[in-house]
């Protein structure tokens, strides 16, 4: 069953410390990978996207890496911000046909003073 | 617009109602998604356009639940005689296929309360 997993569900830092959210996922065949930010009350916003041949994207303090033999992926998030709660969603898109993409439930991360 | 655009933001409806979801896609985009994301979990598929069609509407739950597509742009999600279990926020996404990412660029949702 293709499924995507994450970890933490929650999770609680201080403004300043860095974080890393794990994902792993059992989607096959696999196309690419992402990560989503998600504001409460938005749509999801991309932050990055990798394709199984690239192990490591980075958006400004945003950083994912994926392991396609491992099929893990993670997103550090470095010298965090009050702005950066908000749930971080893993999506990986399923390979041929219309790009169905498969989401974990996200890590809702808050940033506190 | 510049981005996809959905209303109403809120809706709240009485059970048994029919609600009408409306989604303004990129100008452009050809494919059009619609999803569904209940209190605490993961976005789940409904249906998918491509143009005025619908390869892929295997994520609808009940035949309460259709959609339609028209002039390749605005697209309607209708549920009928609702439910307390239709409370989630619905949201739509577009696409404009090529290159190696084909992101999807989502509208910020309706959210459904259904009393």
């Amino acid at each position: 069953k293709n499924q995507v997993e994450q970890s933490p569900q929650s999770l609680i830092i201080l403004e300043g410390k860095n974080c890393t959210l794990q994902c792993n996922y059992t989607v096959s065949p696999f196309s690419n990978l992402r990560w989503y930010k998600q504001d409460t009350g938005r749509g999801p916003v991309s932050l990055t996207i990798m394709t199984f041949s690239e192990n490591t994207k980075s958006n400004g303090r945003y950083t994912a890496t994926l392991d396609a033999d491992t099929k893990q992926s993670s997103l550090h998030i470095t010298a965090s911000q009050l702005s950066d709660s908000a749930s971080y969603i893993c999506v990986v898109n399923l390979s041929g046909g219309y790009n169905k993409l498969i989401f974990g439930a996200g890590t809702r991360l808050a940033v506190h003073p | 617009g510049a981005g996809v655009s959905q209303s109403p933001s809120n809706k709240v409806t009485e059970k048994g109602k029919d609600v009408e979801l409306r989604c303004d896609p990129i100008s452009g985009h050809t494919a059009l998604y619609w999803y569904r994301q209940s209190l605490g979990q993961g976005l789940e598929f409904l249906i998918y356009f491509q143009g005025n069609s619908a390869p892929d509407k295997s994520g609808l739950p009940s035949d309460r639940f259709s959609a339609e597509r028209t002039g390749g742009s605005v697209s309607t999600l209708t549920i009928q005689r609702t439910q307390q279990e239709d409370s989630a926020v619905y949201l739509c996404a577009s696409l404009l296929a090529g290159g190696p990412y084909n992101e999807q660029f989502f509208g910020p949702g309706t959210r459904l309360t259904v009393l």
